[in-house]
């Protein structure tokens, strides 16, 4: 079973809709969560990190439910800038390893005029 | 601020041949730094990881090898490519707040 996955889409919509994106993670050990854009050819960029209570940046809201090993992603007031693809990350601890990072294999969002 | 760069920008290299990556971190002292590939259509794998020079982890065997000889140098090399060893190559450094990675702009590797 992979660390992470999302619904690869593609998700088409409209200027001005509400999107979202939902992941799972498979260790319920998962320390730290996060949401990354990725534009075409270009490297991933933080969006903004989940956490448990749940946080808002502008039009991005992300949640976390721990029960359930679930994430999401919400975009209201969607922009053509938002056009990209939305990484899932999650940070896991295992053995001796350090915490490291765990990708999904992304959502990708096109948001048309 | 702390930036991170990576080059060759683009790089188009025979099976066989020889390869550098280099990557360096500014702004930061003895920051954990990170390898990844992104093959097409595929998600980003962890190649390795370090802690500090000479510090180089593996995350998965290949054809492929690391090293850090300053603290703020990360290379990627390799001694005769394959060509599943094209891919887009990220290196990241951990930021100290929430353990977050932040990218340099990648090199994207083709070999032919």
């Amino acid at each position: 079973r992979k660390e992470v996955e999302q619904d690869p889409g593609p998700f088409n919509v409209p200027e001005g809709a509400t999107v979202a994106f939902n992941c799972t993670y498979s260790n319920s050990a998962s320390q730290s969560f996060f949401w990354y854009r990725q534009d075409c050819r270009k490297e991933p960029k933080l969006l903004m990190s989940v956490y448990s209570s749940g946080n808002e940046d502008g039009r991005f809201t992300a949640q976390l439910n721990r029960a359930s090993q679930y994430i999401s992603l919400l975009i209201r007031d969607s922009k053509l800038s938002d056009s990209a693809t939305y990484l899932c990350v999650v940070k896991t601890v295992r053995g001796s390893t350090l915490g490291r990072l765990y990708f999904g294999r992304g959502t990708q969002l096109t948001v048309w005029p | 601020s702390q930036t991170i760069h990576q080059w060759p920008a683009t790089l188009v290299q025979p099976v066989g041949s020889p390869l550098s990556l280099e990557c360096t971190v500014e702004g930061t002292s003895n920051p954990n730094l990170y390898w990844y590939r992104q093959a097409a259509g595929r998600g980003l794998q962890l190649l390795f990881y370090s802690v500090g020079i000479g510090q180089i982890s593996s995350e998965v065997p290949q054809n492929l090898s690391a090293s850090r000889p300053q603290d703020r140098q990360f290379i990627l090399s390799s001694k005769k490519l394959l060509l599943s060893d094209s891919g887009f190559y990220l290196c990241a450094w951990r930021g100290t707040t929430n353990n977050e990675q932040f990218f340099g702009p990648g090199t994207r590797l083709t070999v032919l």
